[in-house]
């Protein structure tokens, strides 16, 4: 069964730096999701992208993120300049027509 | 703004035991309703949806689901837990529509006691 993938499981960055984290979607699907969950917090939706774009963001989401679909597989979160308060698990996740989502293993980003 | 709670935090039960965790949303519209579950280092994984039809809906590993409009409510259920279970378990709600961002709730940890 096709699965959302994500690399690295685990980053750790210094503060100011930027960070990269990658995520593979299910191959035929079309809407592309971030999520994030701070240790012991509720999973919170971050930024949704569609056709290339983005299509809804969250308050959460300022000018440090930015996404991008750089290759038609790879959906990639970047935070230019990392806080302490990053540090969470994000999620990436994907659907097709449908309204199901399906979730990668997340990246556990610690900021030190 | 739609929000999701999940009043039950933390429940412990024994194996066999019957398995019931709230949901709650408040939204006045349509919405589609989720049950995801996170096994101990591993990603969510959907256990059951409801968008329309029979309220009553039956997901993975014998959990069902309940959605009553009057109430708000879809709550989880499970007849008899088994070890297994053992997991955090979110419900999430969505209004469809273009981006179909999902709205989490706090999640609930079940420890199944052997």
């Amino acid at each position: 069964e096709p699965e959302v993938t994500q690399t690295p499981s685990h980053q750790v960055t210094q503060m100011g730096q930027e960070v990269i984290l990658r995520c593979v979607p299910i191959s035929n699907h079309l809407y592309f999701y971030w999520y994030r969950q701070i240790l012991g917090q509720k999973v919170e939706f971050l930024v949704s992208f569609y056709n290339n774009e983005i299509s809804e963001k969250s308050e959460i989401f300022d000018d440090q993120f930015s996404v991008e679909r750089p290759d038609g597989s790879n959906f990639t979160l970047k935070i230019r300049s990392t806080k302490l308060e990053d540090s969470a698990m994000y999620f990436c996740a994907s659907r097709a027509d449908t309204d199901t989502q399906y979730f990668g293993p997340g990246t556990r980003l610690t900021v030190l | 703004a739609q929000s999701v709670s999940q009043h039950n935090h933390h429940v412990i039960l024994s194996e066999a035991a019957s398995l019931e965790l709230g949901c709650n949303y408040s939204y006045g519209g349509t919405v589609n309703l989720f049950w995801y579950v996170q096994y101990p280092g591993q990603h969510l994984q959907l256990l059951l949806k409801y968008f329309s039809g029979d309220p009553l809906v039956k997901g993975i590993k014998g959990f069902e689901a309940e959605f009553i409009k009057s109430k708000f409510s879809f709550n989880l259920r499970k007849p008899s837990v088994q070890w297994s279970d053992t997991a955090e378990y979110f419900c999430a709600v969505n209004e469809g529509g273009a981006t179909n961002k999902l709205i989490f709730g706090t999640g609930t940890l079940l420890a199944v006691q052997p």
